[in-house]
């Protein structure tokens, strides 16, 4: 099994419909990361938590919003998606202990296409 | 601004010949650089790391350099397969804040 899980792998929806990108890891990592990938924009970080209690805004938060519902859990919802969220979606974790090198650690990816 | 620029956007060449791939950025303070491969529908996997210090690293048929003067890193890939095509993602961590700056990447295709 992987060992950061992200469902559904593919998701067609129409404008108006409320996504949720769910992500699950099992590293015991405490830092989950969400990205989006654009072809020729390279990743961009949508939302980042670096344990539980904490959530912050990455550089294109808007019309995004996160839950991290547990260590392992880290959701992403578009409340009313529209046409220019069609991206594929990376959630990602990495482990900040000491001796850390910050490599993030990428799940499959969560293709989404708004109509 | 902080920023990271690989180049070329795309590469085609055949199997078994050798590419070098760049990456010059502006990131400043630098803590460390990371080449990432990602095949086709997958997520991005770490292929190498280079810090201030690290002039050279090899990691299989892929050899990372890193000049920390003139800010730039290359990944050369020697004996090309198949299998190395890909998209290589050149991410560059500041230091102290965490952040981290990715590169566009480089669209790699072998042909046989």
């Amino acid at each position: 099994d992987a060992d950061v899980t992200q469902t559904p792998r593919n998701r067609i929806t129409k404008t108006g419909k409320r996504i949720m990108l769910e992500c699950s890891q099992t590293k015991g990592h405490d830092r989950m990361y969400w990205y989006r990938q654009d072809p020729g924009l390279g990743l961009r970080l949508i939302y980042y938590s670096f344990d539980v209690k904490d959530i912050n805004k990455g550089e294109i938060s808007d019309g995004y919003s996160v839950s991290r519902q547990a260590q392992a859990k880290f959701s992403l919802s578009l409340e009313s998606a529209i046409p220019n969220q069609t991206a594929l979606y990376f959630c990602a974790t990495s482990d900040p202990g000491q001796g850390s090198t910050g490599e993030l650690f990428f799940g499959e990816g969560s293709r989404l296409t708004v109509l | 601004k902080n920023q990271v620029e690989q180049s070329p956007q795309s590469l085609i060449i055949l199997e078994g010949k050798n590419c070098t791939l760049q990456c010059n950025y502006t990131v400043s303070p630098f803590s460390n650089l990371r080449w990432y491969k990602q095949d086709t529908g997958r997520g991005p996997v770490s292929l190498t790391i280079m810090t201030f210090s690290e002039n050279t690293k090899s990691n299989g048929r892929y050899t990372a350099t890193l000049d920390a003067d003139t800010k730039q890193s290359s990944l050369h890939i020697t004996a090309s397969q198949l299998s190395d095509s890909a998209s290589y993602i050149c991410v560059v961590t500041g230091q102290g804040a965490q952040k981290l700056v990715f590169g566009q990447g480089t669209r790699l295709t072998i042909n046989p």
